[in-house]
């Protein structure tokens, strides 16, 4: 049973540039939400996906947009970088909606230099 | 929306002792409560959760209660390891039932 999967797992970026990151959620889950983690902090809620649309959005500027495939995996896509996006860029699957148990991914390892 | 905090910041004890690690939220609309352990470069990985339907989770030597009329739940850990030496957030989820809204977490410490 494959758990969430994510890659990169590091990458770095130069300030202005565009990154690509990729999700594949637990086997059996439908919903992607894309979270970042900011050193020293606990995971902010960017948006999450469900049938290939975006169902809900944290407080993220809309340099940060997304997509979820037909198989459920999702990209999280983010424009002109800034230094202030260096963070850990976590998925995470569940099922449905509701209080359904929520999976993580190793994370994505994103520097902005 | 959602606001959840937690307490302590970090937290030392000794091996053996027990840990316990209070959280607060402010939608009385939640209904579902994490909690994550995140060891250095690693994901938050799902240690115990609880839903608004009951008042205690046991699993082994972790523990999760919950008061939804003051609106806390707590994290007991019995007879510490040093293995459980990491860094746990409680998380909430939003009245929409989308977004899981963590604390800022507590650095557990657990001395030999």
């Amino acid at each position: 049973d494959a758990g969430v999967t994510q890659s990169p797992t590091h990458l770095i970026k130069t300030r202005g540039q565009q990154v690509t990151l990729r999700c594949s959620p637990k086997s059996g889950h439908d919903t992607v939400s894309w979270y970042q983690q900011a050193l020293g902090q606990g995971p902010q809620f960017i948006f999450q996906y469900y049938e290939e649309e975006e169902r809900q959005r944290g407080n993220f500027p809309d340099r940060f947009s997304g997509h979820q495939f037909p198989n459920y995996s999702s990209e999280l896509n983010v424009n002109a970088l800034l230094l202030g996006d260096s963070a850990l860029y976590l998925c995470a699957s569940s099922l449905g909606q509701g209080p359904n148990t929520i999976y993580f991914g190793e994370g994505s390892w994103l520097t902005v230099v | 929306g959602e606001n959840v905090e937690q307490h302590p910041s970090t937290l030392s004890v000794q091996e053996g002792d027990s840990a316990v690690i209070k959280c607060t939220y402010s939608d009385s609309a939640s209904n579902y409560f994490p909690w994550y352990k995140q060891e250095l470069g690693k994901r938050p990985q799902l240690i115990i959760d609880i839903r608004s339907n009951v008042g205690e989770k046991k699993d082994q030597r972790i523990a999760v209660t919950l008061n939804k009329t003051a609106k806390h739940f707590s994290l007991h850990i019995t007879e510490t390891q040093p293995e459980d030496s990491a860094v746990y957030f409680c998380a909430a989820l939003s009245n929409s039932g989308y977004a899981l809204n963590f604390g800022k977490g507590t650095s557990l410490l657990v001395t030999p």
